[in-house]
């Protein structure tokens, strides 16, 4: 059974800082990792998708990677602001050989930006 | 465009009175659907996802059901709440890009 663990569960930075939020999954036969946003009481917002053939994808401040074989992907934040500040949460889709839309995601890491 | 839209955005309801979550996606047809749920210190966990009208398909044994009478509209259902069901319910559809979710329904059960 496919587990997302993410760490830290909660982190504090001040502005400026680059930061790495991490996602660790059980099971390497992933078809894809997703990335996502989530602000208070708000949906959720993607940021990134990697296929599991990737290694890593960017979107201006944001990079994320993908370790398929140790089961890892990190987010990787640079010069961090404060409306960076929210919860971050990793999913995969573990079908393995197709696009099934059926996530897996970690609890998540709160982020706070401090001015 | 391509939208998902979901109400109400909060709902109180009592224990043991029924239940209707309505989610709809524009621009696209045939979409794959899925609700998830989001309870407090438990993460987001799929619930029930349908790939066309009339087929639903459930993860996770609940007090909830799911319902798909038109090809963009999927529905979350039921009878009788129990206080375990308060959560923030989110649709998705899955376009190529990934899945794309809507802006939730807040539940609490009183």
């Amino acid at each position: 059974k496919q587990e997302v663990t993410q760490i830290p569960a909660a982190l504090s930075v001040p502005e400026g800082e680059n930061l790495v939020l991490n996602c660790s999954f059980t099971d390497s036969a992933i078809y894809n990792l997703q990335w996502f946003r989530q602000d208070p009481g708000k949906g959720l917002t993607s940021l990134l998708l990697i296929q599991s053939s990737q290694r890593e994808q960017t979107s201006g401040r944001l990079n994320a990677s993908l370790d398929k074989s140790s089961g890892r992907s990190t987010l990787y934040i640079a010069a961090s602001q404060p409306g960076d500040s929210a919860t971050y949460l990793c999913a995969v889709d573990s079908s393995g050989s197709s696009n099934t839309g059926k996530l897996i995601f970690g609890q998540g890491t709160t982020l706070q930006v401090k001015p | 465009s391509q939208t998902i839209h979901q109400w109400p955005a909060t709902l109180v309801q009592p224990v043991g009175s029924p239940l209707s979550l309505e989610c709809t996606v524009e621009g696209t047809s045939n979409p794959n659907l899925y609700w998830y749920r989001q309870a407090a210190g438990r993460g987001l966990q799929l619930l029930f996802y349908s790939v066309g009208i009339g087929q639903i398909s459930s993860e996770v044994p609940q007090n909830l059901s799911a319902s798909r009478p038109q090809d963009r509209q999927f529905i979350l259902s039921s009878k009788k709440l129990l206080l375990s069901d308060s959560g923030f319910y989110l649709c998705a559809w899955l376009p190529a890009r990934g899945p794309t979710f809507g802006s939730g329904t807040r539940l609490t059960v009183v």
